[in-house]
Formats: C-alpha cells, sequence, structure tokens
C-alpha cells in the first residue's frame, strides 16, 4: 500500500513569514494529493489539492508543489497569520485504482503573533 | 444537517467489553472511510468502502475490528474486547467516487478504555 512521510513534525513561524511542510509517497500510481487542515478539537478540512497533471497549484496564500519524478509535493503558507495555526495533513492517492486516501503523520504549525 | 454525522460523540467503556460506532455519511456519496486517529498523532487508515463493499480492507489493525455498510448509507464500526490501545478518535469521511476527491469528515467519536 501507499506510505505517505511528512516533515517537519512541528513548525513555529513569526507572523508575516512562509511557511513550508514536504511530504514524499511510495506508491508511483498515486495521482491525486490533498492537503487537509485540522484546528484543535475539530475535524479535518481539506484547503487545496493537486493531481499529477499539474506541477503546481495556488490559491491565495497557499500553494502546493508536485514533483512526480521525485515522489514529493509541498505545501507552501506565505504571510501566514495566527488563524494559520493547525494541524496540516498530506495525503496521497491513486484514483484510478481503489480510490482509498492515505494520510501522513501531519505537521503542527504555530504561528507566533 | 447534510454533514457527516457519528455516534456516540463520547463513549467510555471497560477493557474487554464490545463497542459499536456509527457513521452517516453525506447522502449519495458512494465512498466511506474510517480513519483512527490517536492523541496529538496522525490519521491512521482503517478501512474504505465503495458502495456496500470493503475493497481494501488492509487498515484494520487485528480481527477484534470489523466494519459493516449497508444500503451504501449507514457505516458501523465493531471493536471487540476493547483494550487500552484502542483508544482514539474514529473519524468518519465520505466522498463521492467519482467526484473532486475531496472527504468529508465528521466529527468523530472519541472512545476511551479504562
Amino acid at each position: 500500500g501507499e506510505n505517505v512521510e511528512q516533515h517537519p513534525s512541528t513548525l513555529s513561524v513569526q507572523e508575516g513569514d512562509s511557511a513550508v511542510i514536504k511530504c514524499t509517497y511510495s506508491d508511483s500510481a498515486s495521482n491525486y494529493f490533498p492537503w487537509y487542515k485540522q484546528e484543535l478539537g475539530k475535524r479535518p478540512q481539506l484547503i487545496i489539492d493537486i493531481r499529477s497533471n499539474v506541477g503546481e497549484k495556488k490559491d491565495q496564500r497557499i500553494a502546493v508543489t508536485l514533483n512526480k519524478t521525485a515522489k514529493h509535493f509541498s505545501l507552501h503558507i506565505t504571510e501566514t497569520q495566527p488563524e494559520d495555526s493547525a494541524v496540516y495533513f498530506c495525503a496521497a492517492s491513486s484514483q484510478t485504482g481503489a480510490n482509498n486516501l492515505f494520510f501522513g503523520t501531519g505537521t503542527r504549525l504555530t504561528v507566533i503573533p | 444537517g447534510a454533514g457527516v454525522s457519528q455516534s456516540p460523540s463520547n463513549k467510555v467503556t471497560e477493557k474487554g467489553k464490545d463497542v459499536e460506532l456509527r457513521c452517516d455519511p453525506i447522502s449519495g456519496h458512494t465512498a466511506l472511510y474510517w480513519y483512527r486517529q490517536r492523541l496529538g498523532q496522525g490519521l491512521e487508515f482503517l478501512i474504505y468502502f465503495q458502495g456496500n463493499s470493503a475493497p481494501d480492507k488492509s487498515g484494520l489493525p487485528s480481527d477484534r475490528f470489523s466494519a459493516e455498510r449497508t444500503g451504501e448509507s449507514v457505516s458501523t464500526l465493531t471493536i471487540q474486547r476493547t483494550q487500552q490501545e484502542d483508544s482514539a478518535v474514529y473519524l468518519c469521511a465520505s466522498s463521492f467516487l467519482r467526484g473532486t476527491g475531496e472527504l468529508f469528515f465528521g466529527e468523530g467519536s472519541r472512545l476511551t478504555v479504562l
């Protein structure tokens, strides 16, 4: 099955700085890579995703990049704000196969005001 | 509301007892997932349903764990002879099988085994 690794496990940044979270995956058949944000005590929610036919996707202050050759993808948050503080999970899935979604171990981001 | 609903929200049980957790997915969602989240940990994949069948049961930790889904709707996760290491939040999610791929999560069922 798919194995998704995520780094770092914790990340602290000053408000206004950028944050980068990196993930690697093992299954070359994976072609869908979402990122979920989980605020304290709440359910995970999708913030951005990318499919294997593109290398980068942006949505306001967040962007995701994908390198299929190296089997890694990254989340970039610019101009961080205190409300960005949460646990972020990357995930990988083969949507042409069993369609199950495997998550990384999470990154706890703290934005210091 | 129209979101994913899970029950119970909290369950405290004694070691050795059986527990049943329920998930009501969003109407029309053909895919349903169960994940386990231990305190401060990531999302551990347990099982995935496509309609009423489970093509991938590889994540179930042991034969004490089982899950079923009926009517392409409600799913139950059953844990027999609970152990203290089963204590966690059990999250259910659903999605359209051929949709955008976004998973919609429930609030979770927090299980505490004493």
